[in-house]
This record gives C-alpha cells, sequence and structure tokens, in this order.
C-alpha cells in the first residue's frame, strides 16, 4: 500500500540554522500539508498546497517558512532561521483531492525537529 | 471559531469493558468530523469520519449536531485498542485537531 514518507526521521539544528525537511507524498496524490505537533500539544495546521502554490495557511507559518514541491514526487519544508520553539514533530500529509465528500488525508511517519 | 476538544488526556478501561472518547467541536457551517488513531510507533492514520457511518474496528461515533458532539464508542474494549485518539474537523482544507486521549486498555 502507497505510504507518505518523511526524510530524515530525526533532525538536530542550531537555533538560527536553516534546516529543510522533505517528504515523499502518494504518487497520484494533488493536495499537500504540513502540520507540527509541539511536545504535549496538539497537532496543528501549517499550511496545504495545491498545484504548486499555497493554498491554505495558519497564522504560524510566518515569512520563516516556506514549502516547495522542486520536483515531481519531493514536497520540502524549510524552515529559514530556526528558533527554540519550532522543536515539533513535522508531520506531512497528502490527499488525492480536496472534495466533497471530504477526502482522507494520509500522513507520513515524521520528523523530529529539535532546536538547541 | 473551528475547535475540537476532547476533555480527557488520559483514558483507561478494562480489557472488555464498554469505552467512550469524548470529542465536541465548534463550527460555523456543516462538519465534517474524524478520529484519527496513532499506535504505539505508528503513523497517525485515519480511523473513521462521520459521513461513512461505519464501524472500523468494533468503534463506532454519532454525529450529534445539537450537542456538537462526536463521541467515540465501542463496546468491548480490546488490548490492542491501547493508543492514542484524535478527533478532527475539516475545516475548508485543513484539519482542526484535538488534543488527543490516550487509551489503555488494562488486561
Amino acid at each position: 500500500e502507497p505510504e507518505v514518507t518523511q526524510t530524515p526521521s530525526h533532525q538536530v539544528t542550531q537555533m538560527g540554522q536553516e534546516v529543510i525537511l522533505r517528504c515523499v507524498p502518494i504518487s497520484n496524490h494533488l493536495y499537500f500539508y504540513w502540520y507540527r505537533q509541539i511536545l504535549g500539544q496538539k497537532v496543528e495546521f501549517l499550511v496545504s498546497f495545491y498545484n504548486n502554490e499555497i493554498s491554505e495557511k495558519s497564522e504560524i507559518f510566518d515569512d520563516q517558512f516556506s514549502v516547495e514541491r522542486p520536483d515531481g514526487s519531493n514536497f520540502t519544508l524549510k524552515i529559514r532561521s530556526t528558533k527554540l520553539e519550532d522543536s515539533a514533530m513535522y508531520f506531512c500529509a497528502s490527499s488525492e483531492a480536496v472534495t466533497v465528500p471530504v477526502d482522507e488525508q494520509y500522513f507520513g511517519p515524521g520528523t523530529r525537529l529539535t532546536v538547541t | 471559531a473551528q475547535r475540537v476538544t476532547q476533555p480527557e488526556k488520559l483514558l483507561s478501561v478494562f480489557k472488555g469493558a464498554p469505552v467512550e472518547l469524548k470529542c465536541n467541536y465548534s463550527y460555523s457551517g456543516s462538519p465534517e468530523l474524524f478520529w484519527y488513531v496513532q499506535y504505539s510507533r505508528q503513523r497517525l492514520q485515519l480511523l473513521l469520519r462521520h459521513i461513512s457511518r461505519e464501524s472500523i474496528k468494533g468503534f463506532t461515533a454519532d454525529l450529534n449536531k445539537g450537542e456538537t458532539s462526536f463521541h467515540l464508542k465501542k463496546p468491548f474494549a480490546q488490548e490492542e485498542d491501547s493508543a492514542m485518539y484524535y478527533c478532527a474537523l475539516q475545516g475548508a482544507q485543513k484539519l482542526v485537531f484535538g488534543q488527543g486521549t490516550r487509551l489503555t486498555i488494562n488486561p
């Protein structure tokens, strides 16, 4: 069964450094998402992406964040200058479509980002 | 505002006992609601959605618009049900999650 994959599984970086988190969505999916979960808190939406552009973003997704689909398979989340509070588990998800009835979002295993 | 509330962070029941995980939501439109589950060392996966009205692994959930609730129920808990359960609401394209309930089934 196809799955969303994410690399790396764990990333440790120093405050102020740039990080790129990578995701390979399911191949026939058209919608891509990033969520994050700070330890002990709820899973929060960051951004959705469709047709090579951001379709929705949360207030968390400020100028230090960016997303890109650099080729036909990868979907990346870049944090330009990491802060301690960016430490979290970052989940990528994809869905075939956004339709009614709503389509299921399939989640990757997550990347644990630790900012020191 | 879109909000999902799961009042219990932890829930512990004995094997064979009934389980109910509570979920309340706040949404101005017609909600699309889901339960996601995360077993130990596994990814988040969809357990069930209200529109399908099906029972998955013995779990059911009924949308009660009057009480704005979508509680997850199972009549007889099994040890393999131990996991983290998240109630989620689909608002436009994003999922809005509750805090999650860690369910532990004791033998």
